[in-house]
């Protein structure tokens, strides 16, 4: 069974600062996305990433995913309070190429 | 198009009735998914369709829960009998090919009283 595993769960920190979060799985996936939830809505894409060891940058997010296509992470840079959410990972492999969700990371950045 | 809806946006039911939601996908994508959410947890995997053809179901959904795609646009979801344990957020998201972006919708927040 694939899974992929968010951390932190939870992540608060102050406007200004620059935060990491991560998605691991022992499984390989054929591409990866990144998601962003806030409350009362629908998840909105925000990147897909293919090859393992790509990088991209949204503005102030940066996101890669790994060598071995099992993991990725997503760095903000100068965080601000609008960046607050629920921050979705889901990877796309398997049989008929399956999209599994990762449970989130919620971040809440202080003014 | 400007993306995925779903109606009604807010569904307040008693314990026991049934509910029916909509789902108007991206009118070029041709495979429709469901997933469930409840409070602080990821989206969960209910069912998918390519075109009209339900090609999945999870464990997930149980016999009072039903979903269609009669023409292979929108789709819809119908809840029997419904518990408290029901209440969650209902969203809906479609793609254009397997294992692509998936764009959602709003969803459809249910709650049983």
């Amino acid at each position: 069974t694939q899974l992929l595993e968010q951390s932190p769960q939870f992540l608060s920190i102050q406007e200004g600062e620059n935060l990491t979060v991560y998605c691991n799985s022992s499984s390989v996936f054929s591409s990866l996305q990144w998601y962003r939830q806030e409350p009362g809505e629908g998840p909105v894409l925000l990147v897909t990433v293919v090859t393992g060891g790509e990088v991209k940058k949204l503005k102030r997010l940066t996101f890669q995913f790994g060598d071995a296509r099992k993991d990725s992470s997503l760095h903000i840079t100068a965080a601000q309070p609008g960046d607050t959410g629920l921050y979705l990972c889901a990877g796309a492999g398997g049989r008929d190429d399956k999209i599994i969700f990762g449970k989130g990371t919620r971040l809440h950045i202080l003014p | 198009d400007t993306g995925v809806s779903q109606n009604p946006r807010h569904k307040i039911t008693k314990r026991g009735q049934n509910v029916t939601f909509r789902c108007d996908p991206i009118s070029e994508h041709n495979r429709l998914y469901w997933y469930r959410q409840t409070l602080g947890q990821g989206p969960e995997f209910l069912t998918y369709f390519q075109n009209e053809a339900q090609l999945e179901k999870s464990r997930l959904l149980s016999d009072r829960f039903s979903a269609e795609r009669p023409k292979g646009s929108f789709s819809t979801l119908e809840i029997q009998r419904t518990e408290q344990g029901d209440s969650a957020m209902y969203l809906c998201a479609s793609s254009a090919r397997t294992g692509f972006e998936q764009y959602f919708g709003p969803g459809t927040r249910l709650t049983v009283t």
